[in-house]
Protein backbone atom coordinates (compact mmCIF):
# COMPACT_ATOMS: atom_id res chain seq x y z
CA UNK A 1 0.00 0.00 0.00
CA UNK A 2 0.68 3.28 -0.19
CA UNK A 3 2.70 5.40 2.38
CA UNK A 4 3.00 9.11 3.41
CA UNK A 5 3.54 11.27 0.52
CA UNK A 6 5.11 14.93 0.45
CA UNK A 7 5.03 17.48 -1.97
CA UNK A 8 7.11 18.98 -3.20
CA UNK A 9 10.07 16.84 -2.44
CA UNK A 10 12.65 19.84 -2.69
CA UNK A 11 11.63 23.62 -2.73
CA UNK A 12 14.28 26.82 -3.33
CA UNK A 13 12.60 30.11 -2.58
CA UNK A 14 13.57 33.61 -2.07
CA UNK A 15 13.43 35.26 1.67
CA UNK A 16 9.91 36.72 2.03
CA UNK A 17 7.99 34.60 -0.43
CA UNK A 18 5.55 32.32 1.34
CA UNK A 19 5.78 28.92 0.64
CA UNK A 20 3.19 26.22 1.08
CA UNK A 21 3.82 22.16 1.41
CA UNK A 22 1.70 19.04 1.09
CA UNK A 23 1.07 16.08 2.88
CA UNK A 24 -0.86 13.02 1.78
CA UNK A 25 -1.31 10.72 4.70
CA UNK A 26 -2.50 7.12 4.77
CA UNK A 27 -5.42 6.54 3.81
CA UNK A 28 -7.73 5.94 7.00
CA UNK A 29 -4.50 7.05 8.95
CA UNK A 30 -7.13 9.71 11.56
CA UNK A 31 -4.02 11.43 13.16
CA UNK A 32 -1.65 13.94 10.96
CA UNK A 33 1.69 15.49 12.46
CA UNK A 34 3.90 18.14 11.26
CA UNK A 35 7.50 17.94 12.18
CA UNK A 36 10.93 19.85 11.72
CA UNK A 37 14.60 18.56 11.27
CA UNK A 38 17.04 20.97 10.94
CA UNK A 39 20.62 19.61 9.39
CA UNK A 40 21.97 17.85 12.17
CA UNK A 41 19.19 18.03 14.41
CA UNK A 42 16.29 16.38 16.07
CA UNK A 43 12.92 16.58 14.86
CA UNK A 44 10.69 19.45 15.98
CA UNK A 45 7.26 19.20 16.50
CA UNK A 46 5.06 21.65 14.90
CA UNK A 47 1.56 20.55 14.77
CA UNK A 48 -0.95 17.73 15.37
CA UNK A 49 -4.84 17.15 13.49
CA UNK A 50 -6.89 14.83 14.20
CA UNK A 51 -8.90 14.22 11.84
CA UNK A 52 -9.46 18.12 10.59
CA UNK A 53 -9.33 19.68 14.01
CA UNK A 54 -5.87 20.49 15.83
CA UNK A 55 -5.75 19.60 19.24
CA UNK A 56 -2.06 20.79 19.49
CA UNK A 57 -0.43 23.84 17.62
CA UNK A 58 1.93 24.43 20.64
CA UNK A 59 5.27 23.61 18.32
CA UNK A 60 4.45 26.04 15.47
CA UNK A 61 7.57 28.82 15.93
CA UNK A 62 5.86 31.65 14.81
CA UNK A 63 2.45 33.38 13.44
CA UNK A 64 4.01 33.18 9.78
CA UNK A 65 3.80 29.15 10.12
CA UNK A 66 -0.32 27.68 9.84
CA UNK A 67 -1.31 24.43 9.05
CA UNK A 68 -4.76 23.16 7.93
CA UNK A 69 -6.27 19.93 6.97
CA UNK A 70 -9.14 19.00 5.00
CA UNK A 71 -11.38 16.02 4.47
CA UNK A 72 -9.52 14.35 7.62
CA UNK A 73 -6.79 13.53 4.61
CA UNK A 74 -4.78 16.29 2.81
CA UNK A 75 -2.51 18.62 4.83
CA UNK A 76 -1.41 21.50 3.99
CA UNK A 77 1.70 23.48 6.23
CA UNK A 78 2.16 27.52 4.90
CA UNK A 79 4.92 29.53 5.89
CA UNK A 80 4.35 32.84 5.31
CA UNK A 81 7.36 35.52 4.69
CA UNK A 82 10.18 33.01 4.68
CA UNK A 83 13.17 33.56 6.47
CA UNK A 84 16.90 32.16 5.88
CA UNK A 85 16.32 30.12 9.56
CA UNK A 86 13.11 28.41 8.23
CA UNK A 87 15.52 25.80 6.22
CA UNK A 88 15.10 22.72 6.70
CA UNK A 89 13.50 19.67 6.34
CA UNK A 90 9.56 19.33 6.91
CA UNK A 91 8.45 15.60 8.07
CA UNK A 92 4.71 14.72 7.55
CA UNK A 93 3.90 11.61 10.10
CA UNK A 94 0.31 9.76 10.51
CA UNK A 95 -1.14 7.42 12.79
CA UNK A 96 -3.91 5.24 12.69
CA UNK A 97 -7.21 5.19 14.55
CA UNK A 98 -6.56 4.65 18.49
CA UNK A 99 -4.44 6.30 21.09
CA UNK A 100 -3.34 9.43 19.79
CA UNK A 101 0.49 9.53 19.34
CA UNK A 102 0.40 5.79 18.22
CA UNK A 103 2.53 4.57 15.96
CA UNK A 104 3.58 7.27 13.31
CA UNK A 105 4.32 6.35 9.80
CA UNK A 106 7.16 9.16 8.14
CA UNK A 107 6.87 10.57 4.82
CA UNK A 108 10.26 11.62 3.04
CA UNK A 109 9.87 15.11 3.74
CA UNK A 110 10.37 18.27 1.60
CA UNK A 111 14.20 20.42 1.64
CA UNK A 112 12.71 23.93 2.32
CA UNK A 113 15.91 26.06 1.19
CA UNK A 114 15.49 30.10 2.10
CA UNK A 115 18.12 31.84 0.28
CA UNK B 1 11.68 18.78 31.26
CA UNK B 2 10.84 18.05 27.96
CA UNK B 3 14.29 17.02 26.37
CA UNK B 4 15.70 14.24 25.75
CA UNK B 5 19.36 13.78 25.73
CA UNK B 6 20.98 10.95 23.21
CA UNK B 7 24.78 10.08 23.28
CA UNK B 8 27.21 9.63 21.20
CA UNK B 9 26.45 12.07 18.20
CA UNK B 10 28.20 9.55 15.76
CA UNK B 11 29.60 6.65 16.22
CA UNK B 12 31.58 4.24 14.33
CA UNK B 13 31.59 0.22 14.48
CA UNK B 14 33.12 -2.70 13.06
CA UNK B 15 30.97 -4.87 11.20
CA UNK B 16 29.79 -7.93 13.70
CA UNK B 17 30.38 -5.50 16.94
CA UNK B 18 27.77 -4.33 19.54
CA UNK B 19 26.53 -0.40 18.38
CA UNK B 20 25.41 1.16 21.53
CA UNK B 21 22.99 4.58 21.61
CA UNK B 22 21.80 6.09 25.23
CA UNK B 23 19.37 8.12 25.87
CA UNK B 24 18.18 10.25 29.08
CA UNK B 25 14.88 11.68 30.05
CA UNK B 26 13.69 13.87 33.00
CA UNK B 27 9.92 14.08 32.24
CA UNK B 28 8.60 10.83 34.53
CA UNK B 29 5.22 11.58 32.54
CA UNK B 30 7.07 10.44 29.07
CA UNK B 31 4.87 7.00 28.85
CA UNK B 32 6.15 5.45 25.48
CA UNK B 33 9.75 4.86 24.10
CA UNK B 34 10.45 4.26 20.42
CA UNK B 35 13.75 4.54 18.36
CA UNK B 36 13.58 5.40 14.79
CA UNK B 37 16.35 4.58 11.76
CA UNK B 38 16.62 7.49 9.18
CA UNK B 39 18.33 6.60 5.84
CA UNK B 40 19.50 9.51 4.38
CA UNK B 41 16.47 10.98 1.94
CA UNK B 42 13.92 8.84 3.84
CA UNK B 43 11.63 9.77 6.50
CA UNK B 44 12.34 8.22 9.85
CA UNK B 45 11.39 4.52 10.29
CA UNK B 46 9.84 2.56 13.86
CA UNK B 47 12.71 0.07 14.68
CA UNK B 48 11.58 -0.53 18.44
CA UNK B 49 9.63 0.66 21.42
CA UNK B 50 9.56 0.10 24.79
CA UNK B 51 6.99 0.61 27.96
CA UNK B 52 8.03 1.83 30.79
CA UNK B 53 6.96 -1.03 32.73
CA UNK B 54 9.25 -3.38 31.08
CA UNK B 55 12.85 -3.31 31.14
CA UNK B 56 14.33 -4.80 28.26
CA UNK B 57 12.84 -5.62 24.48
CA UNK B 58 14.24 -7.51 22.20
CA UNK B 59 13.36 -7.59 18.27
CA UNK B 60 16.22 -9.96 16.37
CA UNK B 61 19.13 -7.68 16.71
CA UNK B 62 17.98 -4.71 18.15
CA UNK B 63 17.53 -4.45 21.93
CA UNK B 64 16.65 -1.29 23.99
CA UNK B 65 17.74 -1.62 27.63
CA UNK B 66 15.06 0.88 30.00
CA UNK B 67 16.56 1.97 33.69
CA UNK B 68 12.72 3.53 34.66
CA UNK B 69 14.25 4.63 38.01
CA UNK B 70 17.78 6.78 36.16
CA UNK B 71 15.35 7.73 33.67
CA UNK B 72 17.44 6.18 30.83
CA UNK B 73 17.18 3.77 28.01
CA UNK B 74 19.56 2.59 25.26
CA UNK B 75 19.41 1.11 21.93
CA UNK B 76 22.15 -2.01 21.66
CA UNK B 77 22.47 -3.30 17.89
CA UNK B 78 23.93 -6.68 17.81
CA UNK B 79 26.29 -8.02 15.01
CA UNK B 80 26.03 -5.07 13.59
CA UNK B 81 26.15 -4.51 9.66
CA UNK B 82 26.76 -1.99 7.14
CA UNK B 83 23.27 -1.84 6.21
CA UNK B 84 22.39 -0.41 10.08
CA UNK B 85 24.31 2.82 8.94
CA UNK B 86 21.77 5.39 9.24
CA UNK B 87 20.80 7.78 11.78
CA UNK B 88 19.00 6.65 14.73
CA UNK B 89 16.55 9.07 17.05
CA UNK B 90 15.35 8.19 20.53
CA UNK B 91 11.90 10.05 21.30
CA UNK B 92 9.61 9.76 24.07
CA UNK B 93 5.82 10.33 24.14
CA UNK B 94 4.36 12.71 26.53
CA UNK B 95 1.53 15.66 25.25
CA UNK B 96 3.23 14.72 22.27
CA UNK B 97 6.74 12.89 20.60
CA UNK B 98 10.32 14.46 21.66
CA UNK B 99 13.32 13.38 19.94
CA UNK B 100 16.62 13.09 20.64
CA UNK B 101 19.27 14.89 18.34
CA UNK B 102 19.80 11.63 16.75
CA UNK B 103 23.02 9.38 16.32
CA UNK B 104 25.16 8.80 13.21
CA UNK B 105 26.01 5.03 13.00
CA UNK B 106 28.67 3.87 10.42
CA UNK B 107 29.44 0.03 10.35
CA UNK B 108 32.56 -0.47 8.85
CA UNK B 109 32.46 -3.24 6.35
Amino acid sequence: GAGVSQSPSNKVTEKGKDVELRCDPISGHTALYWYRQSLGQGLEFLIYFQGNSAPDKSGLPSDRFSAERTGGSVSTLTIQRTQQEDSAVYLCASSPPGLPYNEQFFGPGTRLTVL
Amino acid sequence: QQQVKQSPQSLIVQKGGISIINCAYENTAFDYFPWYQQFPGKGPALLIAIRPDVSEKKEGRFTISFNKSAKQFSLHIMDSQPGDSATYFCAARGQNFVFGPGTRLSVLP
